[in-house]
């Protein structure tokens, strides 16, 4: 089944403790990205990828890293977390650019930072 | 800059019709529609290119003015399963072809 895939799907965690949320697809996507999503806020672009070791700013990147190792794997880094990045994150891919393909999403990660 | 959508919230009876709107204030390249469930993902339902092709959702519908910079989502004869947020995400041009620009979100309510 082609899916988009992450984990944890629930994260309580404390102020400042390192945490890695991953992300696979398994569709062969070149494109990639992490949202975050706030009430009211809709969906806001922390990171993106459009292929191996290619990957650039969204509108949100302060206090996140990504890595693009492989076309499957997209993981999110909170180095050192604070609880405004208490959000539900999001893992999209789509084939090529999201202009003009469909993005496919993960389930989502429902992070807490205490 | 954030596409605005209008309204914010809807809640209609099933059967009724409803329109839900994304302007922006920028030319547009291509307009995206999603609906998300409470708790779930967002879920692709159209495309809208420049020029005017269209892919996706055979019973929504979907116009794209480009000269008024916005588009409109058709949902006709809703069902209980339409309730959701709905999004639209907007491309300015081809060559941002790695972001979208999405809006707020609409709320959709539908009662039995």
């Amino acid at each position: 089944e082609a899916q988009v895939t992450q984990n944890p799907r629930y994260l309580i965690t404390v102020t400042g403790k390192k945490l890695t949320v991953t992300c696979s697809q398994n569709m062969n996507h070149e494109y990639m990205s992490w949202y975050r999503q706030d009430p009211g806020l809709g969906l806001r672009q922390i990171y993106y990828s459009m292929n191996v070791e290619v990957t650039d700013k969204g509108d949100v990147p302060e206090g996140y890293k990504v890595s693009r190792k492989e076309k499957r794997n997209f993981p999110l880094i909170l180095e050192s977390p604070s609880p405004n990045q208490t959000s539900l994150y999001f893992c999209a891919s789509s084939l090529f650019g999201p202009s003009t393909d469909t993005q496919y999403f993960g389930p989502g990660t429902r992070l807490t930072v205490l | 800059q954030q596409p605005v959508q209008s309204p914010q919230a809807v809640i209609l009876r099933e059967g009724e019709d409803a329109v839900i709107n994304c302007s922006s204030s920028k030319a547009l390249y291509s307009v995206h529609w999603y609906r998300q469930k409470h708790g779930e993902a967002p879920v692709f339902l159209m495309i809208l290119l420049k020029g005017g092709e269209q892919k996706g959702h055979e019973k929504i519908s979907a116009s794209f003015n480009e000269k008024k910079q916005q588009s409109s989502l058709y949902l006709t004869a809703s069902q209980l399963s339409y309730s959701g947020t709905y999004f639209c995400g907007t491309a300015p041009d081809m060559d941002s072809n790695y972001q979208l620009i999405w809006g707020a979100g609409t709320k959709l309510i539908i009662k039995p």
